[in-house]
C-alpha cells in the first residue's frame, strides 16, 4: 500500500519560516494537497493541487510537489499557525494521508 | 456556507454495529462525491471510504481495514451520507468525519477534501 511520511514535528520562531516534508514513492506524479487541524477542531484545507491555495487562506502558506517529495512552507509563520499538519494524495481511488506534523510555534 | 452535521456515533461492544449519518447543505450534494475519514483518539488521519455521485456512477471504494464491514450510502433526495459500520472492533474506536468533494471544482478529480464535518465519535468497547 502507498505511504507517505512526514517528520513528527517542526519547531519554528515567530515570524520565521516553517518548512513539512511529505515523501512517497513518485509523489510528484500525483496531487498533494495539506491540511491543518487545530487541538480540538477538524481539519481544513489549506494547500490543494499541490500549490493552490483554497480562498481565506493566508499567502504565508504555500507548497510545491516535485520528485517523491511534497512541501508546505508557512513563510512569517504566526502563533495561530501552530498546529497538526497532514498531507494526502490520491491514486484515481484509494486516499492517502501522511503521517501528520506537530508544528509548535516557540 | 458549506455544512457537514455528523450524528449516530455512540458506545458500542465488539462485534455490535452503527450507522452513521452526515446531513449535507450548503452545496449540490448529488454532485458531490462523499467521503468518511476517521481519526483514533492521539492519532492521525485515516481514510474509510468514498461514494461517488450518481452521475458518475454512485460506486463505492474502501479502505482495506473496513472492506466488507463497512457501507457507504446516500439519500440525495434527503442530502445525506450514511455508513452502516458492522462487526465492529476495538480498533474502530475513533472520529468519524464527513468530507465533500464538490465536483463542480476541481475536487473530484484531483482528490481533495473541500470541507470536513465537526465528527462523531463512535467507541468500540466492552
Amino acid at each position: 500500500s502507498y505511504e507517505l511520511t512526514q517528520p513528527p514535528s517542526v519547531s519554528v520562531s515567530p515570524g520565521q519560516t516553517a518548512t513539512i516534508t511529505c515523501s512517497g514513492d513518485k509523489l510528484g506524479d500525483k496531487y498533494a494537497c495539506w491540511y491543518q487541524q487545530k487541538p480540538g477542531q477538524s481539519p481544513v484545507l489549506v494547500i490543494y493541487q499541490d500549490s493552490k491555495r483554497p480562498s481565506g487562506i493566508p499567502e504565508r502558506f504555500s507548497g510545491s510537489n516535485s520528485g517523491n517529495t511534497a512541501t508546505l512552507t508557512i513563510s512569517g509563520t504566526q502563533a495561530m499557525d501552530e498546529a497538526d499538519y497532514y498531507c494526502q494524495a490520491w491514486d484515481s481511488t484509494f486516499y492517502v494521508f501522511g503521517t501528520g506534523t506537530k508544528v509548535t510555534v516557540l | 456556507e458549506v455544512q457537514l452535521v455528523e450524528s449516530g456515533g455512540g458506545l458500542v461492544k465488539p462485534g455490535g454495529s452503527l450507522r452513521l449519518s452526515c446531513a449535507a447543505s450548503g452545496f449540490t450534494f448529488s454532485n458531490a462525491w462523499m467521503n468518511w475519514v476517521r481519526q483514533a483518539p492521539g492519532k492521525g488521519l485515516e481514510w474509510v471510504g468514498r461514494i461517488k455521485s450518481k452521475t458518475d456512477g454512485g460506486t463505492t471504494d474502501y479502505a482495506a481495514p473496513v472492506k466488507g464491514r463497512f457501507t457507504i450510502s446516500r439519500d440525495d433526495s434527503k442530502n445525506t451520507l450514511y455508513l452502516q459500520v458492522n462487526s465492529l472492533k476495538t480498533e474502530d474506536t475513533a472520529v468519524y468525519y464527513c468530507t465533500n468533494q464538490d465536483c463542480s471544482s476541481t475536487s473530484c478529480y484531483t482528490g481533495y477534501f473541500d470541507y470536513w464535518g465537526q465528527g462523531t465519535l463512535v467507541t468500540v468497547s466492552s
